[in-house]
């Protein structure tokens, strides 16, 4: 089974700090995403990443960036935290090609006080 | 572009009954297609998704889904449903090439009303 970890579930943080959140998967998976879900709007695309240190931007990448050094591990950075990037965020990864499913960790629930 | 249309953002339907999740997609090329689903304080699980062949798809859990073309259509279906099924329910589509980056509709929050 494909096992995908975020380290945190809740995280609490104040406004202008820099926030990590990491995410690793075990299935040596080329591809991984980072998404933010918020209710009513679904999953919007931040970043996601096809291989070891490339990356292209999604939907909604202003105010994050990412970092991937190792295949099976995929940061989101929040460079100065602020109080509307509170939400869910989701990782996933996948193998191309496209028919190849998406599998998601469990979520960070973030707030920015 | 590809984009993913899901209308009514909460479902209510009571146990037993028919659940009928409406997904219309619109996209350039040929596409994948997935319904995943989420419970609460959980991340989101494939359900069940279509890619060639047979456009009547079975997934867990007794969902099912059709691909229709000609209406752009990948609608979910469960015949009877269960108090198990409360959850939230997402469509998504990718394009046949490419590195499966997906776009999701808004999902659908099922009730199931006892």
């Amino acid at each position: 089974d494909v096992k995908v970890t975020q380290s945190s579930r809740y995280l609490v943080k104040r406004t202008g700090e820099k926030v990590f959140l990491e995410c690793v998967q075990d299935m040596d998976h080329e591809n991984m995403f980072w998404y933010r879900q918020d209710p009513g709007l679904g999953l919007r695309l931040i970043y996601f990443s096809y291989d070891v240190k490339m990356k292209e931007k999604g939907d909604i990448p202003e105010g994050y960036s990412v970092s991937r050094e190792k295949k099976e591990r995929f940061s989101l950075i929040l460079e100065s935290a602020s109080t509307n990037q509170t939400s869910m965020y989701l990782c996933a990864s996948s193998q191309p090609p496209g028919d190849q499913p998406q599998h998601f960790g469990d979520g960070t629930r973030l707030s920015i006080l | 572009a590809q984009s993913v249309t899901q209308l009514g953002s909460h479902v209510s339907v009571s146990e037993g009954a028919l659940v009928l999740l409406r997904c219309n997609y619109s996209s350039s090329v040929p596409p994948y297609l997935f319904w995943y689903v989420q419970y609460p304080n959980q991340g989101l699980q494939l359900l069940l998704k279509y890619t060639t062949g047979a456009t009547l798809v079975k997934g867990i859990n007794g969902f099912e889904a059709e691909f229709k073309k000609s209406e752009t259509s990948f609608h979910l279906t469960k015949p009877s449903a269960h108090m198990s099924d409360a959850a939230e329910y997402f469509c998504a589509v990718s394009p046949y090439y490419g590195n499966n980056r997906l776009a999701f509709g808004k999902g659908n929050q099922v009730v199931v009303i006892p």
